[in-house]
This record gives structure tokens, C-alpha cells and sequence, in this order.
């Protein structure tokens, strides 16, 4: 029962590196989210897909890039990455009726140096 | 402006006393849901509660209920009978609806800043 699947778990990053968060999903699921969260704060929506073949920008979309390759999996993309992006990374899933909760996959700690 | 505001940065409680933690919200959509998600040292996001805003009820699970005034944009989780296990961060969150290019959908949980609970033996 894998629900919401994201890797690398911790990753450490040099300035100006790129790296690529994977998430995938197994419950069907139309819409899906990538949330960071900082030390001691709530979580900050930075893209999402409401549907396959749609993405959005959230609250703190810049720095980064987003794809929904297929109805499961939808990848988070640090293009040059920065120490202000040190953080918790969390893909999130979910069907899209308000009533319906979001599913969390288990976060990924990076680090950017 | 903050669409989601939880005011205590940390409560204390006594183990096997209640608690409640308190959360207001921002929004002029008429359809909603509210919700609480515990969030243990370990990080993982774990759902508790859900109020949808045309619920005539105060949502219960267990240990938690949901005191829901929606003339005060107010949710407040109230856990009974705290356990040790109970310590963790929770946060309040609200989904409401959006529309973009393929039609209208509900998403978006937008998260308070959280509150430390912290349960003493």
C-alpha cells in the first residue's frame, strides 16, 4: 500500500546544481502538489496539476520548474539551486472534490550548500 | 492576507486533560473543507480531521472533534484525553475551490503556521 511515493528521501546540493524530485502516486489520483515546508513554518505550495496535463503555479514558484509526466507521477525540478532553497520537499496527492483529503508522501530533506 | 491563522505557537498540556487548539480562516467562497494534520518529530503529514463547510456537525474522529463556527471563520481542534503520543506540530488547513483552463476542481490545501503541542506526563 505505497500511496504517495517521492524520492531521493535526502539529497545534499552544491549552489547552482540541478536536481530533479520524483513523485509518484498510486491511488488514482487526478490532482497533485509539490509543498515545501521551512524550519518551524507551515507548508508553502509551490506547483501544481490539478489534472494530467495541466500545471499551475502555488505560492513559491520561482527557482523552479514542474512536470506531470502521466496521470501518476509529477517531478519537481531545482534548475540552478540556491541555498534559500534548502527545505522539505512534499509531493501531495489527492481527488478533486472539496470534501476529499490531500495524501502526503514522506517528505525529502535538502539540503543546498 | 493570511488566509489561514493559527495563533499559539506552543501549548502545554497535562496527560489525559483536554486541549484545544485554535485556527481561523480567510475566505469568501461559500464551499470549503477545513482540516487539522499532525505532523510528528518524524515529519511525516498525517490527516486527523475534516469539516466541510455546508456540514450541519461538528466533525468527530476519535479523540478529535472539530469545533466549527462558521459565523467566526473559526475551527478549532479540541483533543480529549491527551496522550504522551499526542506531541507533535499541528496544522490547520483549508481547501477551496479554482478554476482553470479544464473546468473548476477544489485543491490547494493552504496551511497555517502550525502549533507545538507539547503533552507532560
Amino acid at each position: 500500500n505505497a500511496g504517495v511515493t517521492q524520492t531521493p528521501k535526502f539529497q545534499v546540493l552544491k549552489t547552482g546544481q540541478s536536481m530533479t524530485l520524483q513523485c509518484a502516486q498510486d491511488m488514482n489520483h487526478n490532482s497533485m502538489y509539490w509543498y515545501r515546508q521551512d524550519p518551524g513554518m507551515g507548508l508553502r505550495l509551490i506547483y501544481y496539476s490539478a489534472s494530467e496535463g495541466t500545471t499551475d503555479k502555488g505560492e513559491v514558484p520561482n527557482g523552479y520548474n514542474v512536470s506531470r509526466l502521466n496521470k501518476r507521477e509529477f517531478s519537481l525540478r531545482l534548475e540552478s539551486a540556491a541555498p534559500s532553497q534548502t527545505s522539505v520537499y512534499f509531493c501531495a496527492s489527492s481527488v478533486w472534490t472539496v470534501g476529499n483529503t490531500i495524501y502526503f508522501g514522506e517528505g525529502s530533506w535538502l539540503t543546498v550548500v | 492576507a493570511q488566509k489561514i491563522t493559527q495563533t499559539q505557537p506552543g501549548m502545554f498540556v497535562q496527560e489525559k486533560e483536554a486541549v484545544t487548539l485554535d485556527c481561523t480562516y480567510d475566505t469568501s467562497d461559500p464551499s470549503y473543507g477545513l482540516f487539522w494534520y499532525k505532523q510528528p518529530s518524524s515529519g511525516e503529514m498525517i490527516f486527523l480531521i475534516y469539516q466541510g463547510s455546508y456540514d450541519q456537525q461538528n466533525a468527530t474522529e476519535g479523540r478529535y472533534s472539530l469545533n466549527f463556527q462558521k459565523a467566526r471563520k473559526s475551527a478549532n481542534l479540541v483533543i480529549s484525553a491527551s496522550q504522551l503520543g499526542d506531541s507533535a506540530m499541528y496544522f490547520c488547513a483549508m481547501r477551496e475551490g479554482y478554476t482553470y483552463a479544464g473546468g473548476t476542481s477544489y485543491g490547494k490545501l493552504t496551511f497555517g503556521q502550525g502549533t507545538i503541542l507539547t503533552v507532560h506526563p
